[in-house]
């Protein structure tokens, strides 16, 4: 079964600064990943995909993702981050859409 | 497209009390899943219609959750006999049927057991 990590619990970044963030995934075929962000109290939202074709995806809110089949991973990276980006994010990878696995999440808080 | 709606947004219950919770998925819409989220995780999968059939079920969901869909439109999820463990975010999400569509959520119910 397909698997995510998340390796950093809570990020802290100066607003205007670069952002990245680290998702790793186990899965023996293509993986299916995602990204989605959350704000206190309410659901998920996609910011980005990958299925297939170009390694470097474009998604809401100015983030983009880059898959890397040799190392098993799909960070999320913002060049600049503004206050409003604060909020927990979640990586995730699908085999089939009926059963998709997330990660721990990553919580961002953006220093003024 | 009103997006995923679930209700109630919060509820709050006695231990050993039956809930349930609602959930409208996208119109066009004929995939829905529902997760469970506790503090601190991302959502763990619990089950998952397509149209009005469940065609899967995760160990997580007990004997004491049963979910129905039974017009394949809305979707309601119970938990009887409710547990201090039972305190979660229950959120619930749509897609398209065409495989690898991204779910849309909703923004969840919070129970909470007293």
């Amino acid at each position: 079964a397909q698997s995510v990590t998340q390796p950093d619990i809570h990020i802290t970044v100066s607003e205007g600064a670069s952002l990245e963030l680290r998702c790793n995934y186990s899965y023996g075929a293509t993986p299916y990943l995602f990204w989605y962000v959350q704000s206190p109290g309410q659901g998920l939202q996609l910011l980005l995909k990958y299925f297939s074709g170009d390694t470097l995806v474009q998604g809401i809110k100015g983030f983009e993702a880059e898959f890397k089949r040799s190392q098993s991973s799909f960070n999320l990276r913002k060049p600049s981050v503004h206050w409003s980006d604060a909020a927990e994010y979640f990586c995730a990878v699908g085999a089939r859409n009926n059963d998709m696995r997330f990660g721990a999440g990553t919580r961002l808080t953006v220093k003024p | 497209d009103t997006g995923v709606s679930q209700n109630p947004r919060h509820k709050i219950t006695k231990r050993g009390q039956n809930v349930t919770f609602r959930c409208d998925p996208i119109s066009e819409h004929n995939r829905l899943y529902w997760y469970r989220q506790t503090l601190g995780q991302g959502p763990e999968f619990l089950t998952y219609f397509q149209n009005e059939a469940q065609l899967e079920k995760s160990r997580l969901l007990s004997d004491r959750f049963s979910a129905e869909r039974p017009k394949g439109s809305f979707s309601t999820l119970e938990i009887q006999r409710t547990e201090q463990g039972d305190s979660a975010m229950y959120l619930c999400a749509s897609s398209l049927e065409v495989n690898n569509q991204p779910q849309h959520f909703g923004d969840g119910t919070r129970l909470s057991i007293l």
